[in-house]
């Protein structure tokens, strides 16, 4: 149980066009959800905390405009990244809190983006 | 805010040896202590966990102890093998606050020599 997707696993665009990754919680419904970028040999840095059926609550120094979260239902999270650069090329990361309130973190396998 | 330091960075063993990573942090309200494992290019995997109210945790192979007092908590991997090599991250929280969010260490390379 506490399987955690995301779609798709590798993107490759151009710079200027929007790209939209999505996150689902495949066997338990996850009211929070987390987004995470990770740079290579770095940690995992935290975006912003998606709620369902609320506004995601964003990081400082993260843009909002640029990182476009939607929390529409309770098994699915998009995270959009719009008129991306080369420098928004990383690995993205989601996370869904598990049930109860143990704090416990499931992860998606994560989503490689390149933009050229 | 929370703030998590992790050591080593790199850590390399013979198969059949013990690897230990460390941590500290930094607020003492955090109660929440995981510890996930990531395979290149993959995405993270939950491999144990600790709350405050318990001093020790082992699973199989894996363990993991928490010192409140001190602030820090350690992941010991037992009988190592191959496939244990991979980037270990601890992480800590307080589950009543910012729904939970965790803070990440900077994670540990393990790498494992048959």
């Amino acid at each position: 149980g506490a399987v955690v997707s995301q779609h798709p696993s590798r993107v490759i665009c151009k710079s200027g066009t929007s790209v939209k990754i999505e996150c689902r919680s495949l066997d338990f419904q996850a009211t929070t959800m987390f987004w995470y970028r990770q740079f290579p040999k770095k940690s995992l840095m935290l975006m912003a905390t998606s709620n369902e059926g609320s506004k995601a609550t964003y990081e400082q120094g993260v843009e909002k405009d640029k990182f476009l979260i939607n929390h529409a239902s309770l098994t699915l999270s998009t995270l959009t990244v719009t008129s991306a650069h080369p420098e928004d090329s990383s690995f993205y990361i989601c996370s869904a809190r598990g049930p109860g309130n143990q704090g416990t973190q499931y992860f998606g396998p994560g989503t490689r983006l390149l933009v050229l | 805010g929370e703030n998590v330091e992790q050591h080593p960075s790199t850590l390399s063993v013979q198969e059949g040896d013990s690897a230990v990573i460390k941590c500290t942090y930094s607020d003492s309200a955090s109660n929440y202590f995981p510890w996930y494992k990531q395979e290149l290019g993959k995405g993270s995997q939950l491999i144990i966990d600790i709350r405050s109210n318990v001093g020790e945790k082992k699973d199989q192979r894996i363990a993991v102890t928490l010192n409140k007092t001190a602030k820090h908590f350690s992941l010991h991997i037992t009988e190592t093998q191959p496939e244990d090599s991979a980037v270990y991250f601890c992480a800590a929280s307080n589950t009543g606050t910012s729904y939970g969010k965790l803070t990440f260490g900077q994670g540990t390379i393990l790498t494992v020599h048959p």
